[in-house]
């Protein structure tokens, strides 16, 4: 069975700082993985998809790796910014095209 | 235009009761999905659902049956609520995963249900 460990579950940081959220999943088989962003009380935004043959994806201040092999992707902030404090959801799909999820870290960024 | 739409947005209900939630993408998906996300914040599949095949997370209990009139609406139901039942209920689509693996996945903004 699946599971999908986000480390670490809360994180408070000053603005500009550079962060990186780790995910780390047991079962290697995946097709994909994927990073959202969950608002308080709204839905989620996809922000990064990862391919199992891709080692690394990008879109603007974002970078999104993974090491399918040792279970492990991480997700770089660059230069964080108030506007970036949210919940961040790492998920993986298998067959079957189910995502499990971790349990998400919350982020804080101070102005 | 909302891309994955879901109604109502607010759902309270007395234990017992059957209650449906509505979902409508209009993105051409092939591909719906039902995620629950309970007071803990962990979301789980309920769901999968394209017009060929149902795929259902064991997990679920069969108080709960999506219900798809056409390809872009994957409604809900639930019978006989618990308390247990409470919790925010997402929608999804995506493009038929079939066709590979680089389809994401787009979320709906939720339905939050209370059983009193």
């Amino acid at each position: 069975k699946q599971e999908v460990t986000q480390i670490p579950a809360a994180l408070s940081v000053p603005e500009g700082e550079n962060l990186v959220l780790n995910c780390s999943f047991t079962d290697s088989a995946i097709y994909n993985l994927q990073w959202f962003r969950q608002d308080p009380g709204k839905g989620l935004t996809s922000l990064l998809l990862i391919q199992s043959s891709q080692r690394e994806q990008t879109s603007g201040r974002l970078n999104a790796s993974l090491d399918k092999s040792s279970g492990r992707s991480t997700l770089y902030i660059a230069a964080s910014q108030p506007g970036d404090s949210a919940t961040y959801l790492c998920a993986v799909r298998l067959a079957g095209n189910m995502l499990t999820f971790g349990g998400g870290t919350r982020l804080m960024v101070k102005p | 235009d909302t891309a994955v739409s879901q109604t109502p947005k607010y759902l309270v209900t007395q234990m017992g009761n059957d209650k449906s939630i509505k979902c409508e993408q209009n993105l051409g998906h092939d591909t719906m999905y039902w995620y629950k996300q309970d007071s803990k914040k962990f979301l789980k599949i309920m769901f999968s659902y394209n017009n060929k095949e149902l795929i259902i997370n064991e997990t679920v209990p069969n108080r709960f049956s999506p219900k798809s009139p056409d390809k872009a609406h994957l409604n809900l139901h639930i019978n006989s609520l618990e308390l247990g039942d409470s919790a925010v209920y997402f929608c999804a689509s995506s493009q038929d995963q079939r066709r590979g693996s680089q389809e994401t996945q787009y979320f709906g903004p939720g339905t939050r249900l209370l059983v009193l």
